[in-house]
């Protein structure tokens, strides 16, 4: 079945600082990959997202490469900011079912001026 | 911007009690679905609707859980008969259609089964 692995958290930084969080995944077929974040009390949003290999998701500062010869869809930004203190949720969906989305554990960033 | 909007925000309940969670989607959707997050781990997929049916159900979806869009605007979760287990956070998603496969999630619905 499907799965995604995410970088454990939870993760601390400085204003500006660089920020990573690793995810890696697992799908049996040509699966649409996403990044979430969740503000406190908030739901799930959407930050980015990439169909196909090669594809690069980017949206507020925030990128990410759908590698498929690493099973990889790290998400990168080149400097935090407090208001990216979030919860961020690495998933995937098959084409069969793109509704039904396998998540990561979550990675908690806390940004700290 | 639509969103999708759920209610209650929270909602304890004692358990074996019936439990409904009320989700309006937006409006020009066509699939919705349920996921839960149980406190510190994986946001898990419960189950999908669509054409006022359900098109999939994971394993947690069991005979205690039920769907329904009884209006064509709420699309509600029924848990018959609550069990400890079941305090999770519950999200509603709903997707526009075919080929749009971005998901829009609710604030979700956090229940606490005492």
């Amino acid at each position: 079945g499907n799965s995604v692995t995410q970088m454990e958290g939870p993760v601390t930084l400085s204003e500006e600082a660089f920020l990573t969080i690793n995810c890696t995944y697992t799908a049996t077929g040509y699966p649409s990959l996403f990044w979430y974040v969740q503000y406190p009390g908030e739901g799930l949003q959407l930050l980015l997202k990439a169909t196909k290999a090669d594809d690069k998701g980017s949206n507020k500062g925030f990128e990410a490469t759908y590698r498929k010869e690493t099973t990889s869809f790290h998400l990168e930004k080149g400097s935090v900011q407090v208001s990216d203190s979030a919860v961020y949720f690495c998933a995937l969906s098959e084409s069969t079912n793109a509704g039904k989305s396998t998540f990561g554990d979550g990675t908690t960033l806390t940004v700290k001026p | 911007e639509p969103e999708v909007t759920q209610t209650p925000s929270h909602q304890v309940t004692q358990m074996g009690q019936e439990v409904i969670l009320r989700c309006v989607p937006i409006s020009n959707h066509l699939y919705f679905y349920w996921y839960r997050q149980i406190l510190g781990q994986k946001v898990e997929f419960l189950v999908s609707f669509y054409n006022n049916e359900i098109s999939e159900k994971s394993e947690i979806f069991d005979d205690q859980f039920s769907v329904e869009r009884p209006d064509g605007s709420n699309f509600t979760l029924k848990i018959r008969s609550t069990k400890l287990e079941d305090s999770a956070m519950y999200f509603c998603a709903s997707r526009l259609g075919s080929g749009a496969n971005v998901l829009t999630f609710g604030a979700g619905s956090r229940l606490t089964v005492l």
